[in-house]
């Protein structure tokens, strides 16, 4: 069974410094069908990445992902205030489409 | 533009059901499944299962097979999510979201509803 362990539990930052989430897979992903989410509280949450490396619409572009195998990684080039939420990454090949435990980034 | 509103928060007993709506607006609902994700406090998020809102056809996770129920109202572009026996550690934020198309086999999930908090408590 696919495990993703997603690192640090929880990042301090201020804003404006740069952000970088991981994403490791227990196994090499077969394909790079690997997606990231933010959840802010009380919204919907929102797609970030797609296929890896792919902006979902209207994402900006101080939001890039990579990575493939194992290792995936979200980066936040330059932290806005309404970027600390919590990230979480998923391998959307079928089912049971699993997620990671979530990074909190939080303000420093 | 596409929306999905979910229905307001429950609380339920344990061993009781709860039923939770997803109206959809803004495309297609026949065209796209409709998955349905839920986040229990201080935990990761968890697939619950998907339905193909034109066939009606619903596959729930393997963990939530004979507990778990997704249909759907084609009339009123709505899906619905039933668990039964409820226990204490199903509290969590049930979130309904727009799958693949439906000719599609593997898409992320690109548009969510707000959530619905489901509460056991005796």
């Amino acid at each position: 069974e696919l495990v993703l362990t997603q690192s640090p539990g929880t990042l301090s930052l201020s804003p404006g410094e740069r952000a970088t989430l991981s994403c490791r897979a227990s196994h090499s992903l077969s394909s790079n069908y690997l997606a990231w989410y933010q959840l802010q509280p009380g919204q919907a949450p929102r797609l970030l990445i797609f296929e890896a490396s792919t902006r979902a619409f209207g994402i900006p572009n101080r939001f890039s992902g990579s990575g493939s195998g194992t290792d995936f990684t979200l980066t936040i080039s330059s932290l806005e205030p309404e970027d600390f939420a919590l990230y979480y990454c998923q391998y959307y090949a079928g089912s049971p489409y699993t997620f990671g435990q979530g990074t909190k980034l939080e303000i420093k | 533009q596409v929306h999905l509103v979910q229905s307001g928060p429950e609380v339920k007993k344990p061993g009781a059901s709860v039923r939770v709506s997803c109206r959809t607006s803004g495309f297609t609902f026949t065209a796209y499944y409709v998955y349905w994700v839920r986040r229990a406090p201080a935990q990761g998020l968890e697939w619950l299962g998907w339905i193909n809102p034109n066939s009606g056809v619903a596959n729930p996770a393997p963990k939530f097979q004979g507990r778990v129920t997704m249909t759907r109202d084609t009339s009123i572009n709505t899906a619905y999510l039933e668990m039964r026996s409820l226990r204490s550690d199903d509290t969590a934020v049930y979130y309904c979201t727009r799958g693949p198309p439906i000719s599609v086999t593997f898409a992320a999930f690109d548009v969510w509803g707000e959530g619905t908090l489901v509460t056991i408590s005796s």
